[in-house]
């Protein structure tokens, strides 16, 4: 079946550091990767996403590239700040599936420290 | 309102009791999810609403486990004579159409059960 799987953290940084999450996957379809964000106290909502190999999704200085290749997504950002710390999900859909129904990588807790 | 709307956003229960947990999705989305976040397990799918069927059962751990949807809109999971491994974070979705578009989550229900 489907499966992601991502860096455990809690990964701990100071602002203005460089942030990578490693993220891989492994679908039976033509999967789209997403990651998702858990900021304290609120509820998942949707970071970035690519449908299709070499998409770079994009936002609020995120990135992360669909790489059939690697079977990755890795989330990469230049310059984290302290608001940026969260838990980071990385997900995926196939389209096979009915619906879009998602499957998520276990989480990776960011703490940015001033 | 605007968004995904879970009630109660916390319940703490007695083990053996039944729960009703209610999911209250955006407007005019026609797919509707079930997702458990629980420590150890991750994030989960439960189930899958199209309009008022459930094309897909398959993440419900137990047969005391089960959802309905009416009217196309409101979702109700019910979980009978629960147990202490149902203690978790209940998270609903909704998006306005099945394939590869975005899930907006609610802010979850957190269900003890004691």
């Amino acid at each position: 079946g489907d499966s992601v799987t991502q860096m455990e953290g809690p990964v701990t940084l100071s602002e203005e550091a460089f942030l990578t999450i490693n993220c891989t996957y492994t679908a039976t379809g033509y999967p789209s990767l997403f990651w998702y964000v858990q900021y304290p106290g609120e509820g998942l909502q949707l970071l970035l996403k690519a449908t299709k190999a070499d998409d770079k999704g994009s936002n609020k200085g995120f990135e992360a590239t669909y790489r059939k290749e690697t079977t990755s997504f890795h989330l990469e950002k230049g310059s984290v700040q302290v608001s940026d710390s969260a838990v980071y999900f990385c997900a995926l859909s196939d389209l096979k599936a009915a619906g879009n129904k998602l499957t998520f990588g276990g989480g990776t807790r960011v703490l940015v420290k001033p | 309102g605007a968004g995904v709307s879970q009630s109660p956003s916390n319940k703490v229960t007695e083990k053996g009791k039944d729960v009703e947990l209610r999911c209250d999705p955006i407007s005019g989305h026609t797919a509707l999810y079930w997702y458990r976040q629980s420590l150890g397990q991750g994030l989960e799918f439960l189930i899958y609403f199209q309009g008022n069927s459930a094309p897909d059962k398959s993440g419900l751990p137990s047969d005391r486990f089960s959802a309905e949807r009416t009217g196309g809109s409101v979702s109700t999971l019910t979980i009978q004579r629960t147990q202490q491994e149902d203690s978790a974070v209940y998270l609903c979705a909704s998006s306005p159409a099945s394939l590869n578009t975005e899930a907006f989550f609610g802010q979850g229900t957190r269900l003890t059960v004691v």
